[in-house]
């Protein structure tokens, strides 16, 4: 049962447009949640986090939006830039007796062209 | 220097080899895990420690073995390899359970 979804395996965007990453989750008892950005031959890197008592928070040009209601999150890039190209994985933890870990979606590869 | 360090960076063995991955940390944290990741599969959880007496199985630790050192070591064995364990591996750390980890640049592992 995959707790963590990113239904989209690539996205391609144009240099200087928005990026939207999207990720859904199933389980109601989480309420931390990670992006983080994956360049091949390196670790993943956290890119940016949100607390389930925010619907919003902001780094920069990276912005997460949370939607309890509707279990998902989303990730803007704004504006994309090429070095942004990357595997984004989004993450979540917290409640029940699952909160040691986090859970990983399958990740999206974001690819920004010049 | 990076935080979180992994050894070897690249590895190929061959069908039943007993092989080692070590990984060390310098960011004094006490949580440690070991992860795979296979294409299309994300990242999967091996094994986690929460300090050096403490030791838990994740979702997939069939065919392996971990051994905390010390707070910023922690190694992972395969006893017996087989080819489905070839994957990229990841180390990481925390400082506590279910906050932000922090990963190594991880081990390519080819079992032939």
């Amino acid at each position: 049962d995959q707790q963590v979804k990113q239904n989209s395996p690539s996205l391609s965007v144009q240099e200087g447009r928005i990026s939207i990453l999207n990720c859904d989750y199933t389980n109601s008892m989480f309420d931390y949640f990670l992006w983080y950005k994956k360049y091949p031959a390196e670790g993943p890197t956290f890119l940016i986090s949100i607390s389930s008592i925010k619907d919003k928070n902001e780094d920069g040009r990276f912005t997460v939006f949370l939607n309890k209601s509707a279990k998902h999150l989303s990730l803007h890039i704004v504006p994309s830039q090429p070095g942004d190209s990357a595997v984004y994985f989004c993450a979540a933890s917290g409640g029940g007796g699952s909160n040691y870990k986090l859970t990983f979606g399958k990740g999206t590869l974001l690819t920004v062209n010049p | 220097d990076a935080d979180v360090t992994q050894t070897p960076r690249n590895r190929i063995t061959k069908t039943g080899k007993r092989i080692m991955l070590e990984c060390s940390q310098t960011k004094g944290h006490d949580r440690m895990y070991w992860y795979r990741q296979d294409p299309g599969l994300g990242l999967r959880l091996i094994y986690y420690s929460f300090d050096v007496k403490d030791i838990n199985k994740g979702e997939i630790s069939d065919g392996y073995s971990v051994s905390r050192q010390a707070q910023a070591k922690f190694s992972l064995s395969l006893e017996s390899a087989i080819p489905n364990q070839t994957a990229l591996y990841f180390c990481a750390t925390s400082r506590d359970p279910g906050a932000t980890q922090y990963f190594g640049p991880g081990t390519r592992l080819t079992v032939l």
